[in-house]
């Protein structure tokens, strides 16, 4: 049984560029979730996804934008990169209304923005 | 504005010692916190939960202490063993909020020497 995969493990972009980031969803999950990880902080929430529609969103400024397909899996796109978007994203997935024990995290990817 | 405060980045046990890793939090509305262990190049892993209705929550070698009063939680692993050796986050939520999401610390890198 797969884990939360994500890829790609690691991306290099430059500031202005455009990146989308991909996360399959633990087989029988159905909510996706994207946190950020800056270098020496803890991971801070992005948004949520069921049924297709954001349903949470953190305070992050709208250039973060996301996507679910009917297959659960999940995009994170972040337009007009700015160096400070340099961190590790991590996607977790879990059953829409279980308890907070039954999230599941990907092993993140790095970017880093030059 | 820092919820969740885990004040020591890190710090360094004896195999066999215990080790406790201590987390502070400021928002009155949290009432369910969780501890995570992350190991390099992984995401992180549910470790131990607690409620607010309890102050002590035990699973094996690891116990969970919440001090409602002085808004305090504290992670008790004995006896430490070299694969204890991660970074350890804290995470609050308030469970009856709107926005029902998880408040992550900084970590607590944890080295348990043989």
């Amino acid at each position: 049984d797969a884990g939360v995969t994500q890829s790609p493990t690691h991306l290099i972009k430059t500031r202005g560029q455009q990146v989308t980031l991909r996360c399959s969803p633990k087989s029988g999950h159905d909510t996706v979730s994207w946190y950020q990880q800056a270098l020496g902080q803890g991971p801070q929430f992005i948004f949520q996804y069921y049924e297709e529609e954001e349903r949470q969103r953190g305070n992050f400024p709208d250039r973060f934008s996301g996507h679910q397909f009917p297959n659960y899996s999940s995009e994170l796109n972040v337009n007009a990169l700015l160096l400070g978007d340099s961190a590790l994203y991590l996607c977790a997935s879990s059953l829409w209304n279980t308890p907070w024990e039954k999230l599941f995290f990907g092993s993140g990817t790095q970017l880093s923005v030059l | 504005d820092q919820q969740v405060k885990q004040n020591s980045p890190s710090l360094s046990v004896q195999e066999g010692r215990i080790s406790i890793l201590n987390c502070d939090y400021t928002n009155s509305m949290f009432d369910y916190f969780l501890w995570y262990k992350k190991y390099p190049a992984e995401g992180p892993t549910f470790l131990i939960s607690i409620s607010s209705i309890k102050d002590k929550n035990e699973d094996g070698r690891f116990t969970v202490f919440l001090n409602k009063s002085a808004k305090h939680l504290s992670l008790h692993i004995v006896p430490s063993q070299p694969g204890d050796s991660a970074v350890y986050f804290c995470a609050a939520t308030s469970t009856g909020g709107a926005t029902n999401k998880l408040i992550f610390g900084t970590g607590t890198l944890l080295a348990v020497q043989p």
